[in-house]
This record gives C-alpha cells, sequence and structure tokens, in this order.
C-alpha cells in the first residue's frame, strides 16, 4: 500500500515555477517529509526535507499544511536540467531509523 | 555533502555466476544500510535493510538466499546476487544512515550500479 500519491508527470517550462503536491493521510506523528530527485541512471539526490509548515533551501521550498496529510514541493524558476523524477516519502521510523519506501515519483519535464 | 559509494557502477556477467556490489560510506559511519532494485522506467524497490554485525532484514518476496547482505563494517555494506539470472539485471542502489543521526531522517544514496546478466 503506498504511502504517498504524486502526480505520475508535470510538465514546465524555462523559468516557471513548478508546484508538485504529494498526498499522505496516514503518515505518523514522527514521520518527516522528505523530497527526492532522480536523473537516469543515477541514484536519488536529497533536496528537501520538513516536519510541519514551510521550510526553504538554496534550491527549494517545502510548504505542508498543519494537518501533514499532504505536502508541496516548489521549485523556483525551473530550467531544462531540473527534468527528472521527483519522489515524496515519508519515513517508516518504526525501528529507530528511516525506513523510505519510494512511491511512483512525478516525472517533471522541462521545455525550452 | 555526505559520499556514499558503489562499485561497480556497471557489471555485465554471464548466467549463473555471481557478482558482488559494494557500497561504501566514505566520510561517515553507517550502522544501517539499504539496498534498492530499480528496473527502467520504474521506481526504486526496498530490497532489505542491512545492519552492521547482524543479519539484514529482507523485505517480502526478496529471496534472501539469491540476494545475500553482509554487512561487516560500520562503512561497507556488499549485495551478493548468487545465481544470476537475466531477469536479476537491474540497476542496485543502496542509501547509508549515518551512526550520529539519531532521528534516522537523515539517508544518503550511492551513485547506483547497473547489473546485466546475459
Amino acid at each position: 500500500l503506498a504511502k504517498t500519491t504524486q502526480p505520475i508527470s508535470m510538465d514546465s517550462y524555462e523559468g516557471q515555477e513548478v508546484n508538485i503536491t504529494c498526498s499522505h493521510n496516514n503518515i505518523a506523528t514522527n514521520d518527516y517529509i522528505t523530497w527526492y530527485q532522480q536523473f537516469p541512471s543515477q541514484g536519488p539526490r536529497f533536496i528537501i526535507q520538513g516536519y510541519k509548515t514551510k521550510v526553504t533551501n538554496e534550491v527549494a521550498s517545502l510548504f505542508i499544511p498543519a494537518d501533514r496529510k499532504s505536502s508541496t514541493l516548489s521549485l523556483p524558476r525551473v530550467s531544462l536540467s531540473d527534468t527528472a523524477v521527483y519522489y515524496c516519502l515519508v519515513g517508516d521510523s518504526s525501528g529507530g531509523y528511516n525506513k523510505l519506501i519510494f512511491g511512483a515519483g512525478t516525472r517533471l519535464a522541462v521545455h525550452p | 555533502g555526505a559520499v556514499v559509494s558503489q562499485h561497480p557502477s556497471r557489471v555485465i556477467c554471464k548466467s549463473g555466476t555471481s557478482v558482488k556490489i559494494e557500497c561504501r560510506s566514505l566520510d561517515f559511519q553507517a550502522t544501517t544500510m539499504f539496498w534498492y532494485r530499480q528496473f527502467p522506467k520504474q521506481s526504486l524497490m526496498l530490497m532489505a535493510t542491512s545492519n552492521e554485525g547482524s543479519k539484514a532484514t529482507y523485505e517480502q518476496g526478496v529471496e534472501k538466499d539469491k540476494f545475500l547482505i553482509n554487512h561487516a563494517s560500520l562503512t561497507l555494506s556488499t549485495l551478493t546476487v548468487t545465481s544470476a539470472h537475466p531477469e536479476d539485471s537491474s540497476f542496485y542502489i543502496c542509501s547509508a544512515v549515518p551512526t550520529t543521526d539519531r532521528s534516522g531522517n537523515t539517508i544518503y544514496f550511492g551513485e547506483g550500479s547497473w547489473l546485466t546478466v546475459v
């Protein structure tokens, strides 16, 4: 049973802001929300992580509403190099470590 | 940032042989590492959790005798695909949790290893 639900694909153009929303209705109290980016034939790369409200770093922002049942990754002014698969994950922290179960991810295509 | 290295990055082996893939945390110690498999155009599938000094924990449907995992030190976990068959051809990715991260929320991924069984 998938822990997260994301759109399968999205299209955008260079310079636009892209928002990818993820649903995680069964998120547990201790779970953090983490987003990864993956290019073909590479391992996932950490983008951002948050627990609640808003988190911002040099590449993205993460918006989490009060109920934490969803989250939105915001990529400002995307470029062609942002074409990748984006995964939203909530950790299963039982057992003392965060076992990440990947969902299908969102394939973002950025067009010129 | 922290680096997790996999070796080899690509390997081709003959059907029926075994192949070992290494996952090393280069600048941190990792009590826990994870192994994933990814087929083309699909998501990562968690295969097993590797714990230093103890037996790995396998996900449902993953044959432990087929995919041998050894986590002999705090910086190295190995995945051995035994008696490989063409259907084992896939992209194998490891990840590691720094021992110093008590929350377990910081996870670093390796670059992945392509296995082709011919």
